[in-house]
């Protein structure tokens, strides 16, 4: 089967740097995802890489990709408390629009 | 964007009650649309994906009987938790697919429903 792994949590002080890591088992997948979830909210998308990519950086947003460990990050620079959330991966299934989304982390910021 | 409306966001009820659920696409339409369920602190866990005029396909574990999927117009599609019980109260999240969109963007997401069952 599928498994998306992630750490549960994460903990970081305003103004430092966050990394988000997540692990995935199929290596077909073209794209893979960066969500974000508040409380009480649905997902929100926050970046994505191609599957043939090594790194993406998108303002405070920087997307590793290791395709032989399969294995992503997310790294989100001067954490902001508004970065305080759910953060999910998720790779896409070949050929479907279906997703299989990870164990999700959540990032507490503290001042 | 596309913008994906689920409605209601929260509904109270007693054991025994059938709820329906709506996802509307508002601005593109949806030939496919998916629904998740959440528990605390825990993942998306994928119930069905529904196709426009046709049966929709269910995850396995899922009873259809119990989660009855409609997705009979291109930008709405409808979940019903039949007699509904205590272990049925999560949260619920619809999704739907633009065929016209972008690879990099498969789902676009509705803001969820929470469902309580008393």
């Amino acid at each position: 089967g599928e498994d998306v792994e992630q750490s549960l949590f994460l903990s970081v002080r305003e103004g430092d740097s966050s990394v988000i890591n997540c692990t995935y088992t199929d290596s077909s997948s073209t794209y893979l995802y960066w969500y974000k979830q508040e409380p009480g909210a649905g997902l929100q998308l926050l970046t994505y890489i191609f599957s043939n990519m090594d790194m993406k950086q998108d303002q405070r947003l920087t997307v590793l990709l290791n395709k032989k460990d399969k294995h992503l990050s997310l790294r989100i620079a001067d954490t902001q408390t508004g970065d305080s959330a759910i953060y999910f991966c998720a790779e896409s299934i070949s050929n479907t629009d279906k997703l299989i989304f990870g164990t999700g982390t959540r990032l507490q910021v503290f001042p | 964007g596309a913008v994906v409306s689920q409605h209601p966001s929260r509904v109270i009820c007693k054991s025994g009650t059938s709820v329906k659920i709506e996802c509307r696409s508002l601005d593109f339409q949806a030939t496919t649309m998916f629904w998740y369920r959440q528990f605390p602190k825990q993942s998306l866990m994928l119930m069905a994906t529904s196709n426009e005029g046709s049966k929709a396909t269910y995850e396995q574990g899922v009873e259809k009987d119990k989660f009855l999927i409609n997705h009979a117009s291109l930008t709405l599609s409808t979940l019903t938790v039949t007699s509904a019980h205590p272990e049925d109260s999560s949260f619920y999240i619809c999704s739907a697919s633009d065929p016209e969109g972008k690879a990099n963007q498969p789902q676009h997401f509705g803001d969820g429903t929470r469902l309580s069952i008393l």
